[in-house]
């Protein structure tokens, strides 16, 4: 079955320095996709980065990027520059492709404290 | 705002009661996703609906229902509930497989 696995419940990083969240997967399909959520502590989710499981080139969006090693089964998130506002929960998920629809099923998520 | 509007935002109610949860998916996208998520079983994928069908569906208890209407908006029935139901509902829609989830602010469902 289908599994995201993000390791780190908590993470803490200096403002200003970058951080790396990490995401394991499994999957036996050969077709899916990769993202990155946002949860800040007002409880909104929030799409951050997208990476096709064909994409060659790791996906980046701003200050994120996403380390994608495939063989691995890893996409890791990379924060740049830290600020006080990534101070939030973050999901890990992926894309399951059913017979006509999808599903995306999350990771239990790491919590990101940006120190000042 | 995401685009996505649900109702109610809070929801306060007795045990074996019924409720319905509503979301107004964002303008231009057909599909409709719904989750629950709550502290010990995180983000659970419910049901999604695409254009008014049932397309794929997760661990969704027989007790609860849903559909998507012809004017895409989607409702979310939970019925016979238990103290376990109280979590946060989320509603989520997309324009397509490689886009990602814009969320609605979700509705905080209680349990008494």
């Amino acid at each position: 079955a289908q599994k995201i696995t993000q390791t780190q419940p908590g993470m803490f990083v200096q403002e200003k320095e970058a951080v790396t969240l990490d995401c394991t997967y499994d999957t036996s399909d050969q077709s899916y996709g990769l993202f990155w959520y946002k949860q800040p502590s007002s409880g909104e989710m929030i799409f951050l980065i997208y990476q096709g499981s064909y994409d060659e080139q790791n996906a980046t969006e701003g200050r994120y990027s996403l380390n994608f090693q495939k063989a691995r089964k890893s996409a890791n998130l990379v924060i740049s520059a830290s600020q006080l506002g990534d101070s939030a929960m973050y999901f890990c998920a992926m894309r399951e492709d059913h017979t006509g629809g999808f599903k995306t099923i999350f990771g239990a998520g790491t919590r990101l404290f940006v120190k000042a | 705002d995401s685009g996505v509007t649900q109702t109610p935002k809070h929801l306060i109610t007795a045990t074996g009661q019924r409720v319905t949860l509503r979301c107004s998916p964002r303008s231009g996208d057909l599909s409709v996703y719904w989750y629950q998520q709550s502290l010990d079983q995180g983000l659970q994928f419910l049901i999604q609906y695409y254009n008014g069908e049932e397309r794929a569906k997760g661990n969704i208890l027989e007790r609860f229902s849903a559909q998507q209407f012809p004017d895409l908006h989607s409702e979310l029935n939970l019925s016979s509930l238990e103290l376990g139901d109280s979590a946060l509902y989320f509603c989520a829609s997309s324009a397509g497989q490689h886009y990602g989830y814009t969320f609605g602010s979700g509705t905080r469902l209680t349990v008494v």
